[in-house]
């Protein structure tokens, strides 16, 4: 079992410019979470997505969007990027339910200058 | 409004001695929380998990406790390792599936 794998690991974009980070979650989860991690913080909830639809959302701007394909995969889609968009974005991945554990994958590091 | 709070946020301890993390939450109502562990720059490692009916969990020389009522929960590491050295962050979950964590206590295992 490959765990909770996201791409790419590190990425580096111009302020203005768009950003599409992709996770594959955990096998046999249905449900992928994505958070995003500035440096010194604890993990900051931005989207969940289940059955290819955005169930919950966190306090993110439209700027942040996101897609479940049918294979559970996801995407989180950041447009004109800030520079304080700068961070580690972790994808966790876990199934339906009111108290599942969840799985992280490592993160994708964006940096935005 | 729902927060959760670590202290301290960094400690340091000599190699072997037995150590306990704080995370405390605003509101009782908690379906869950879990430990995690975060080394630099990487993603995180589930620890332990404890559903709201429980009291603790245990894995190997790591105990998580459970107290709904005052809104606490503890992380016990029996004779640290340098190893252990990372970053412990408390998440709790909520709502559904919408989990708010901590900032994290960072562990320094001193050898």
């Amino acid at each position: 079992d490959a765990g909770v794998t996201q791409s790419p690991t590190h990425l580096i974009k111009t302020r203005g410019q768009q950003v599409t980070l992709r996770c594959s979650p955990k096998s046999g989860h249905d449900t992928v979470s994505w958070y995003q991690q500035a440096l010194g913080q604890g993990p900051q909830f931005i989207f969940q997505y289940y059955e290819e639809e955005e169930r919950q959302r966190g306090n993110f701007p439209d700027r942040f969007s996101g897609h479940q394909f049918p294979n559970y995969s996801s995407e989180l889609n950041v447009n004109a990027l800030l520079l304080g968009d700068s961070a580690l974005y972790l994808c966790a991945s876990s199934l339906m339910g009111a108290s599942t554990e969840a799985f992280f994958g490592q993160g994708t590091r964006l940096t935005v200058v | 409004k729902q927060e959760v709070t670590q202290i301290p946020a960094a400690l340091s301890v000599p190699e072997g001695e037995n150590l306990v993390l704080n995370c405390s939450f605003t509101d009782s109502a908690i379906y869950n929380l879990q430990w995690f562990r975060q080394d630099p720059g990487k993603g995180l490692t589930s620890l332990l998990l404890i559903q709201s009916s429980q009291r603790e969990q245990t894995s190997g020389r790591l105990n998580a406790s459970l107290d709904k009522s005052s809104g606490r929960s503890t992380l016990y590491i029996a004779a640290s390792q340098p190893g252990d050295s990372a970053t412990y962050l408390c998440a709790v979950l909520w709502g559904y599936q919408k989990v708010t964590f901590g900032i994290g206590t960072k562990l320094q295992v001193i050898p």
